[in-house]
């Protein structure tokens, strides 16, 4: 049973391109989570998403950021025109169910995608 | 707002000791639940364990077990007979019942030493 599959693993882009992060979640998982993790810092919460539906953005970028979880494929985390400052670790996380239902609240991480801006 | 606090940057220990990680936490919810999670030099993030807030019993999994005072809003992590495969990051977290967001520490460098 795969768990949560993110690439690429790593991803060098100069100032000023485009950054695309795919995340496969776990068999059986409609549910999809974006965090970010800075240098020497702990994850913070980014977005989560259902199939087709963003559930919440609050922890979004307001601008250069998107995200996305098409009907079909992987989730896609989408930052436009990068920055030094988007250097991090960008971690997606799957669950079966929507929080309330019963899932315990516990969350499954993939491995991470690290994101060099040079 | 919900707060994670880690107020140890590094530890270390020696091998087959036993080692005490500290976390704090802050919370104005009646029902939620805490994590550890270990993140070694691969940077991969792996639940080590969950403690559910209206469980009075310390949650406990192998050599890892943890010392929940609810009271207190301390939840500390105790590693048993630490191996050199317990070299990590370690991060607290903490999430409210029914929410999905997840609130980090920054997290305790443990060395485990030989």
């Amino acid at each position: 049973n795969a768990g949560v599959m993110q690439n690429p693993r790593h991803l060098v882009r100069r100032r000023g391109q485009e950054a695309r992060l795919r995340c496969s979640p776990m068999k059986g998982h409609s549910h999809v989570y974006w965090y970010r993790q800075l240098p020497e810092e702990g994850l913070k919460f980014m977005v989560y998403l259902q199939k087709e539906n963003i559930i919440d953005e609050s922890g979004m970028p307001k601008e250069r950021f998107s995200a996305e979880f098409p009907k079909e494929g992987p989730s896609i985390l989408r930052i436009q025109q990068v920055v030094r400052g988007d250097s991090a670790a960008y971690f997606c996380a799957s669950s079966s169910k929507s929080p309330g239902q019963g899932a315990g609240n516990t969350i499954y991480f993939g491995e991470g995608s690290w994101l060099t801006v040079v | 707002a919900q707060t994670v606090t880690q107020s140890q940057p590094e530890m270390s220990v020696q091998e087959a000791e036993t080692v005490t990680l500290s976390c704090t936490y802050d919370t104005s919810e009646s029902n939620y639940y805490l994590f550890w999670y270990k993140q070694p030099p691969s940077r991969q993030m792996i639940l080590v364990i969950r403690q559910e807030a209206y469980k009075q019993q310390n949650a406990t999994e192998n050599r890892f077990s943890v010392n929940f005072q609810k009271a207190a809003k301390s939840f500390s992590l105790k590693i048993s007979d630490s191996q050199l495969g317990d070299t990590a990051m370690y991060f607290c977290a903490s999430s409210t019942s029914g929410t999905y967001k997840y609130i980090f520490g920054t997290g305790t460098r443990l060395k485990v030493l030989a």
